[in-house]
């Protein structure tokens, strides 16, 4: 089983659409989680960081499962320049250093 | 503030023949990754420093792969000799600091794409 988990899409919506990703993880002691956005041929860049409690910035959402070990983002309102790959990112580690395993992505394709 | 910087952006070589890239982190940060990103699929963690120290590098095939960080600072990533599977983005990463408990933000550069013909 993966470390990280999550379907490659891609989801394809409207401008103005809801759209949810999911990512299931394997180690139940992970530490931290992430979501990671990838444009086309560019690197990743933090988009945010998922709390126990859940968390918002702006119009994305998102949400840890400790005890289903998933991790969620809800995108609303969906726009043109949320067309990306969407990185499901797992600190597994309990020893302080930072190892990030990222899943392998899912694709958004956002049209008019 | 000045992004971590990568060269080359592409490369194109045989394979058999050696590969170097080049990676300058963001100013003070202490920790630097080396990735590898194969199409499709998510980045691949190959070797993470410390200062200059190794931290962890148990995914780096070192049998062709190795890396240095001399000073602390900048780091050298080395395939010799390349096989076709490692046709890829080689994306390197860095991060303030370590503190146990909690998880600095990693700053990716923009990556070296690597063909092997």
């Amino acid at each position: 089983r993966k470390e990280v988990e999550q379907d490659p899409g891609p989801f394809n919506v409207p401008e103005g659409a809801t759209v949810a990703f999911n990512c299931t993880y394997s180690n139940s002691a992970s530490q931290s989680f992430f979501w990671y956005r990838q444009d086309c041929r560019k690197e990743p860049k933090l988009l945010m960081s998922v709390y126990s409690s859940g968390n918002e910035d702006g119009r994305f959402t998102a949400q840890l499962n400790r005890a289903s070990q998933y991790i969620s983002l809800l995108i609303r309102d969906s726009k043109l320049s949320d067309s990306a790959t969407y990185l499901c990112v797992v600190n597994p580690m309990n020893t302080g250093f930072q190892k990030l395993v990222f899943g392998t992505g899912t694709r958004l394709l956002v049209s008019p | 503030e000045a992004g971590v910087a990568q060269s080359p952006r592409y490369k194109i070589i045989e394979k058999r023949q050696s590969v170097a890239f080049w990676c300058n982190p963001i100013s003070g940060h202490a920790t630097l990754y080396w990735y590898q990103q194969i199409l499709g699929q998510g980045p691949k963690l190959l070797i993470q420093f410390q200062n200059n120290g190794v931290v962890d590098d148990s995914q780096l095939p070192k049998d062709r792969f190795s890396a240095e960080r001399l000073k602390g600072v900048d780091s050298t990533l080395k395939i010799q000799p390349a096989k076709l599977e490692d046709s890829a983005v080689y994306l390197c990463a860095s991060s303030s600091f370590e503190r146990s408990g909690h998880t600095d933000t990693q700053y990716f550069g923009p990556g070296t794409r690597l063909t092997v013909l």
